[in-house]
Parts: structure tokens; C-alpha cells; sequence
């Protein structure tokens, strides 16, 4: 079964400090692997995406991303965080395959204190 | 880039009528869209695949007489939620695959946030 898991629902920072949000995923298939960021009542935005070419992989906003086979791991990484990346984070998979299927993670809220 | 449109962003209707949420893709085609409801902190589930020309494909457990979806053009999929009740309010977002991406990346509307009273 192909599935995305999420660690942790909540994760806590003092600002400055560095951010990272956990993600695994199981598949039969060769994923590729996305982060997106929701702020409060809006939608989704695109931080990086991941597929097969570099391992680690840079995105908007000082984000980045590794990911790494062996452990089916793709966790996101921030050197230090501020305020302004308090939002709802939410790991993408799309296994391929004949369908294709969009999975998404329970996501992980991070607050980062002051 | 790729910027996906949702109209209304905010909507409140009475109970037992119906609404429409529109999802346009603002400059690029997109035969394929798709629609999620997001339950307060909760991911977002899919709803249906939006195909142009052809019917939805529903996931299990959502009623296509209750939602209904429309891909009338390249651009354009409108979701219906018939004869709406309190338990529908919800968050409803849709997405479109970017297009010359190779990598299926989606980029998300905004966001309708439906209340029913």
C-alpha cells in the first residue's frame, strides 16, 4: 500500500532556531515528493519539490529538503526560523504508476515562538 | 507562473440551497483539475478528479449527487454543493496540474470557504 506519514502534528521553534518537519513515505513505486505550506484560510503553496534528480533539493524561503531512499524519508529543513514560517506544512506524494494518485500528509502545524 | 483562481473565497448560504465554487486556471490549460475539502486542522481530502469533456471521477464515500462537477472548458471546473446543510460547511480548495512541469506539480486555488446556516 502506498501511503505518506507525517511525525508530528505540532512542532514548536524559538525564532532563529532551526526547523524540522518529518515525512516517510511507503510505496512500490518511484515517488515524487512534494512540500507544500498553507497559511491560515488560504491555500496551498508550493515550498519545493523532488523528482529523481538532485537529492537535496532547495526551495523558496530558505527551505530545503533530502531525500533519501534507503530511510523513504523526505524531511524539510529550515537553518533558522522566523515568524513569518508559523503555518500548516504539508508533505505531497504522487506515486507513479497507471494513476498517479495525489497523497497528501496529515500535515504538521509550526508554531515558532519569539 | 501558474497561478489557479477560486471564486468565491468566502461564501454563506442558508440551508438546503445550493452553491457554486469556480476553479479557473488563469494561463494555462488544464484538462485535469481536482477538488479537496479540508476539515478544520485537517489535510485535505480528495474529493473528485475534474476531467474536461468527460465526467468526474468521485472517491469512495463522496456523493456525486451532492457534489457536483463541471469541466465545461480547458480553463474552468465548477464545483456544486446541492442543497447544502450546516455538515458542508468546509474549506474546498482545487488544484490544476502546472503545466511542462514533468514533475506533476500541482498549484492550488486559494481556497472557498463555505459556511451553511
Amino acid at each position: 500500500a502506498q501511503s505518506v506519514t507525517q511525525l508530528d502534528s505540532h512542532v514548536s521553534v524559538s525564532e532563529g532556531t532551526p526547523v524540522l518537519l518529518r515525512c516517510n513515505y511507503s510505496s512500490s513505486y518511484s515517488p515524487s515528493l512534494f512540500w507544500y505550506v498553507q497559511h491560515p484560510n488560504k491555500g496551498l503553496q508550493l515550498l519545493l519539490k523532488y523528482t529523481s534528480a538532485a537529492t537535496l533539493v532547495k526551495g523558496i524561503n530558505g527551505f530545503e529538503a533530502e531525500f533519501k531512499k534507503s530511510e523513504t524519508s523526505f524531511h524539510l529543513t529550515k537553518p533558522s526560523a522566523h515568524m513569518s514560517d508559523a503555518a500548516e506544512y504539508f508533505c505531497v506524494v504522487i506515486f507513479s504508476g497507471g494513476y498517479q494518485k495525489v497523497t497528501f500528509g496529515t500535515g504538521t502545524k509550526l508554531q515558532v515562538i519569539p | 507562473g501558474a497561478v489557479v483562481s477560486q471564486h468565491p473565497s468566502w461564501v454563506i448560504c442558508k440551508s438546503g440551497t445550493s452553491v457554486k465554487i469556480e476553479c479557473r486556471s488563469l494561463d494555462f490549460q488544464a484538462t485535469t483539475m481536482f477538488w479537496y475539502r479540508q476539515f478544520p486542522k485537517q489535510s485535505l481530502m480528495l474529493m473528485a478528479t475534474s476531467n474536461e469533456g468527460s465526467k468526474a471521477t468521485y472517491e469512495q464515500g463522496v456523493e456525486k449527487d451532492k457534489f457536483l462537477i463541471n469541466h465545461a472548458s480547458l480553463t474552468l471546473s465548477t464545483l456544486t454543493v446541492t442543497s447544502a446543510h450546516p455538515e458542508d460547511s468546509s474549506f474546498y480548495i482545487c488544484s490544476a496540474r502546472s503545466p511542462g512541469s514533468g514533475a506533476n506539480v500541482l498549484t492550488f486555488g486559494a481556497g472557498s470557504r463555505l459556511t451553511v446556516l
